[in-house]
């Protein structure tokens, strides 16, 4: 069974850019997750969908941040303009839905360095 | 409000002896609670999982975990480490109030030495 597929695994860009980071999550999942990963904060929840529509987006850094899923089967984070400290883990999770006893699948991770 | 906390960022076990990471939550509600292990470079893949059947959970890899209400504690646990079980361990929370969020822990890194 295919997980949660990220794409890219690895970004590196330039301070200014714009990053474009995606998922897929499981089919059949009905939740979506976007968490980023650093050393000195850990695992941070950025936003999170539930049949397509953002439920939570309080994680999210700043303005400069925007997630959107257009369909059951793709989600993008995107950055604009990125910064160094942007630099960062940044992991896509999906969940079925019902009662919150489910757990998460997580895929590998996109690892974002901005110079 | 739920919470996690994660006692020790870093354990180190010899092969072959005892594994205990230990994890403590908070919630005001019964919570559902969740071990999950990270691989360098990987995504976390789940461990095990309470959900309020037997308080004694059994996940991979021999891991096991025992929910204890009085203590609040949900502390995992393998009788012998072995070199492969080297890697980074979050515990997290969750409850039906919690719209599906998890809450993590800050992780504990698990040496193995041979």
């Amino acid at each position: 069974d295919a997980g949660v597929i990220q794409s890219p695994r690895h970004e590196v860009t330039e301070m200014g850019q714009e990053v474009t980071l995606r998922c897929k999550p499981i089919s059949g999942h009905d939740y979506l997750f976007w968490y980023r990963q650093t050393m000195m904060r850990g695992l941070e929840l950025l936003i999170y969908f539930n049949n397509n529509v953002p439920i939570d987006d309080s994680g999210m850094p700043e303005d400069r941040f925007s997630a959107k899923m257009p369909n059951a089967s793709f989600s993008t984070l995107k950055i604009q303009p990125s910064e160094p400290r942007d630099s960062a883990v940044y992991f896509c999770a999906s969940r079925s839905g019902g009662r919150s006893n489910q757990p998460q699948h997580f895929g590998d991770g996109t690892r974002l360095s901005i110079l | 409000a739920q919470s996690v906390t994660q006692l020790g960022s870093h354990v180190s076990v010899s092969e072959g002896a005892l594994v205990l990471l230990r994890c403590n939550y908070s919630s005001s509600v019964p919570p559902y609670l969740f071990w999950y292990v990270q691989y360098p470079n990987q995504g976390l893949q789940l461990l095990l999982k309470y959900t309020s059947a037997a308080t004694l959970v059994k996940g991979i890899n021999g891991f096991e975990a025992e929910f204890k209400k009085s203590e609040t504690s949900f502390h995992l646990t393998k009788p012998s480490a072995h070199m492969s079980d080297a890697a980074e361990y979050f515990c997290a929370v969750s409850a039906e109030n919690q719209g599906g969020k998890l809450i993590f822990g800050q992780g504990t890194e698990l040496s193995v030495k041979p």
